[in-house]
């Protein structure tokens, strides 16, 4: 079964630090990752991606990193904000003709002054 | 450019009865997916539906069914409620289909009582 696992289901991070989130993936259909923020009382908000073909994708402050042989991936974030205080989720897309995506249960980052 | 948009945002329901959720999706999106999201379990893919053909489905009991119109507009329903139904229904749009890149609305929250 594809899975898409989030171990730490919280992280704490002063203002200006840098935030690391992890995540770990099971058969991979695709090898096409996403991560999305979600803020409460709001839908999920799409940040990144990164496929198979790259080991790094960046944007702004925003960075995922992709190792295939650990069938790991993380988001950095440099520096961190207050606002970017939410849940974040990783997320693996099925195939390359659909938009289903199998989530990661999130990780709640709260960045603090 | 609107985004997507859900109704009812709140609803109350006891159990045994049913429930319709709308969605509109962003002008020009055909992709149209819906994710129940719980504590416990985190986003759960429901369905997928591109021009109007459901493209995927999730790991839910027949009482959830869902449907595309042909402006791109969809619908879900849920019969005979359970308590367990209690969630947010969040609904997405994807431009491309086949990118994971979706734009989500704000959700229905559901309650069953």
């Amino acid at each position: 079964d594809q899975q898409v696992k989030q171990n730490s289901p919280s992280l704490s991070v002063q203002e200006g630090r840098i935030s690391i989130l992890n995540c770990d993936y099971t058969n991979s259909m695709f090898d096409y990752f996403l991560w999305y923020k979600k803020y409460p009382a709001e839908g999920p908000t799409f940040l990144i991606s990164i496929s198979s073909i790259k080991d790094k994708n960046e944007d702004g402050r925003f960075t995922v990193f992709l190792n295939k042989s650990a069938k790991h991936l993380s988001l950095h974030i440099v520096p961190s904000q207050p606002g970017d205080s939410a849940v974040y989720f990783c997320a693996d897309i099925q195939s390359n003709n659909t938009d289903k995506l199998i989530f990661g249960t999130g990780t709640r980052l709260q960045v603090f002054p | 450019k609107a985004g997507v948009t859900q109704t009812p945002r709140y609803l109350i329901k006891t159990r045994g009865q049913q429930v319709t959720l709308s969605c509109s999706p962003i002008s020009g999106h055909r992709s149209v997916s819906w994710y129940q999201q719980t504590p416990g379990q985190g986003l759960q893919f429901l369905f997928e539906y591109f021009s109007e053909t459901q493209r995927n489905k999730g790991n839910f009991p027949g009482r959830f069914s869902g449907r595309q119109f042909s402006n791109s507009r969809s619908e879900m329903n849920v019969s005979t409620l359970e308590l367990g139904d209690s969630a947010l229904y969040l609904c997405a749009s994807g431009a491309e289909g086949n990118t994971g890149e979706l734009f989500f609305g704000e959700g229905s929250r559901l309650t069953v009582l």
